[in-house]
């Protein structure tokens, strides 16, 4: 079974610029998540979406961060535009919906901003 | 709200030596328990879990009890071996939905020396 699929793995820009990072979930699953894992910390959930809908994006900067997941399945996150704290790993995750499911995580994209 | 503590780390230890890794959580009703482990280089994968109180999560020689009365999900080994050296997450979900998503803690480098 393929696993979740993230691109680009590393990138570096400079502050004020934009960047997109794109997540493909694995085949079913209904729920995808963004998080942001700073170094040295826990990750941290940015949006989830439930099919292309979005069920929470508290924690989400809306000012620079945007996120949309077409037809339910795909999903792109953008910044922009960016500042130094932005440096982290951005983490895709999906699920089953249901109670205790377990969510399967991406291996990550690396951002450094300059 | 939600929230997950977990011991301070890094860990360093001997092969074979007994591990324990200490997490305390906060969160109302009955959340399911995880822990991840993410191996250098690699993604975030699940470790193990537990949906109820009072069940015992396991996988690969390690384990965790949901204990509600503590309200803890401390990690267990008896004998680590050098390949368990990771980072480790312990997580919390409330249920489905728009609670579905995880809360992690800080996380907690391991380090196992031959």
């Amino acid at each position: 079974e393929a696993g979740v699929a993230q691109s680009p793995r590393y990138k570096i820009i400079e502050k004020r610029q934009s960047v997109a990072f794109w997540c493909n979930p694995i085949s079913g699953h209904a729920t995808l998540y963004w998080y942001q894992q700073i170094l040295g910390q826990g990750p941290k959930l940015l949006i989830q979406f439930q099919n292309n809908g979005v069920v929470d994006d508290s924690q989400l900067p809306k000012d620079r961060f945007s996120a949309e997941r077409l037809k339910g399945v795909d999903s792109t996150l953008k910044i922009q535009p960016a500042k130094l704290e932005d440096s982290a790993v951005y983490l895709c995750a999906s699920s089953f919906e249901g109670r205790g499911t377990e969510a399967f995580f991406g291996q990550g994209t690396r951002l450094t901003v300059v | 709200g939600n929230s997950v503590t977990q011991m301070e780390g890094p860990v360093t230890l001997s092969e074979e030596a007994f591990l324990t890794i200490n997490c305390t959580y906060t969160a109302t009703g009955y959340p399911s328990l995880f822990w991840y482990v993410q191996y250098p280089g690699e993604g975030l994968q699940l470790l193990l879990k537990a949906t109820k109180a009072d069940d015992k999560g396991s996988n690969k020689g390690f384990e965790a009890t949901y204990r509600k009365e503590t309200t803890s999900f401390h990690l267990e080994k008896g004998s680590v071996q050098v390949s368990d050296s990771a980072v480790y997450f312990c997580a919390l979900s409330r249920s489905s939905g728009a609670n579905s998503k995880l809360t992690f803690g800080k996380g907690i480098t391991l380090s196992v020396r031959p």
